[in-house]
């Protein structure tokens, strides 16, 4: 089983900084199939990217997706206030499909 | 657009049975796409839970594989849960999950979930 680690596990921004989240897993991702989602309280998890780097249907493009093998990273350029949420980072490539403990982003 | 709606009981006594069942429209059970459960306890991160295709093939949380059971009802369009022997620490946000792995997406659409507490 493939363990995720996320870092931190909260970031303080403000609106318009840039956030820099991490994902570390405890073994290759096969084919990078490595996905990150976005939850605010009481909602749906939101796919933003997946393979990596792939921008979801209707993502903003200030959420960017990179990193290969076991170091994953989502940035999101220039934090907008409905961006403060949890993001989660899940991987894909082989079963069992495992997610990170999530990185709360909130409002400095 | 897919769409993905959990129903089942939303109290289990400990010790019982867990069933949940989640209907899908905008899509059909016997695509190429895989039907996921993931739950989330109250307050904590998501778990996934497994996976179910329409012939049938499975794939499953280790840690849940002993008391979890998948089907699939082609005729409803519909897949199932079912978790046994639950205790407390099975209350949860449980939600049903489209996963495309043909395309490389993987887990994209959800539904909008379901408590379930366990609880005598």
């Amino acid at each position: 089983e493939i363990v995720l680690t996320q870092s931190p596990d909260t970031l303080s921004l403000s609106p318009g900084e840039r956030g820099t989240l991490s994902c570390r897993a405890s073994q290759s991702v096969s084919r990078n199939y490595l996905a990150w989602f976005q939850q605010k309280p009481g909602q749906v998890p939101r796919l933003l990217i997946y393979a990596a780097s792939t921008r979801a249907t209707g993502i903003p493009d200030r959420f960017s997706g990179s990193g290969s093998g076991t170091d994953f990273t989502l940035t999101i350029s220039g934090l907008e206030p409905e961006d403060f949420a949890v993001y989660y980072c899940q991987q894909y490539g082989g079963s069992p499909l495992t997610f990170g403990q999530g990185t709360k982003l909130e409002i400095k | 657009q897919v769409q993905l709606q959990e129903s089942g009981p939303g109290l289990v006594k400990p010790s019982g049975t867990l069933s949940l069942t989640c209907a899908v429209s905008g899509d059909f059970i016997t695509s190429t796409n895989w039907w996921n459960w993931v739950r989330q306890p109250p307050g904590k991160g998501l778990e996934w839970v497994g996976e179910v295709y329409h012939s049938g093939l499975t794939n499953y949380n280790p840690s849940l594989k002993s008391r979890v059971t998948f089907s699939v009802d082609k005729s409803k369009n519909r897949f199932s849960l079912t978790l046994s022997s639950v205790t407390a620490a099975d209350t949860a946000v449980y939600y049903c999950a489209r996963a495309d792995y043909d395309s490389g997406v993987g887990v994209d659409f959800w539904g909008q979930g379901i408590l379930v507490t366990v609880s005598s």
